[in-house]
């Protein structure tokens, strides 16, 4: 079955501070898509990345970076010097066969900023 | 595009009455998913329709949810009779195909009194 785990509930940090999400995945299957969502305090899911399992080149756009290692089964997101509109939950999701492509969501961390 | 349209924004409503949501998924897309999420369950996904075609409806808790699709532009989450658990946020995202990403409407807060 595919499971994602992000173990951290919430995490603070000042505001210009460098910040790293965990997301831990579990699957069987060897051709699956990892995913990244934001959900702002005004409510909306706001899709960030997506990865396929055979690209494990790191991402970065802007402040944003990504880290998937498959030997650790792990999609890291980095926030770079972050900024007090960062704050929100994110959510890493993971889809493949095993789930019909259905998105299987993490429980989400939720980020605070503070000035 | 203007995005995932879904309406209405906020639903209050007095518990054993139906309720309509509605939404209008982003044009071209193929696939359309109907979210819930509350504090204690987090985000479950209650249908996914391809091609206005329901593909898996395991998600819908009970008989008293239904959800349909008429056309490529249009989909209804209904729920009939309502009850205060039903109360939580309802989501509609749209993308092109089940593997691609979705995006998603900003959401239907329901509450049943």
């Amino acid at each position: 079955a595919q499971k994602v785990t992000q173990a951290q509930t919430e995490i603070s940090v000042v505001e210009k501070e460098d910040v790293t999400l965990d997301c831990v995945y579990e699957t069987r299957d060897t051709t699956y898509y990892l995913f990244w969502y934001k959900q702002p305090p005004s409510g909306e899911l706001v899709f960030l990345i997506r990865r396929n399992s055979f690209d494990e080149q790191n991402e970065i756009s802007g402040r944003y970076s990504w880290n998937f290692q498959k030997s650790t089964s792990s999609f890291n997101f980095t926030i770079t010097a972050s900024q007090v509109v960062d704050s929100a939950v994110y959510f890493c999701a993971l889809s493949g066969v095993d789930s019909n492509y259905q998105l299987i969501w993490g429980a989400g961390t939720k980020l605070i900023i503070k000035p | 595009d203007a995005g995932v349209i879904q309406s209405p924004r906020h639903e209050v409503t007095e518990m054993g009455q139906e309720v309509t949501l509605r939404c209008k998924p982003i044009s071209g897309h193929n696939s359309l998913f109907w979210y819930r999420q509350t504090m204690m369950r987090g985000l479950e996904l209650l249908i996914y329709f391809n091609n206005n075609v329901p593909i898996d409806d395991s998600g819908m808790p009970e008989d008293r949810f239904s959800a349909k699709m008429p056309n490529a532009s249009f989909s209804t989450l209904k729920i009939q009779p309502s009850e205060p658990r039903d109360s939580a946020v309802y989501f509609c995202a749209s993308s092109f195909g089940p593997i691609e990403e979705a995006f998603f409407g900003q959401g239907t807060r329901l509450t049943v009194v």
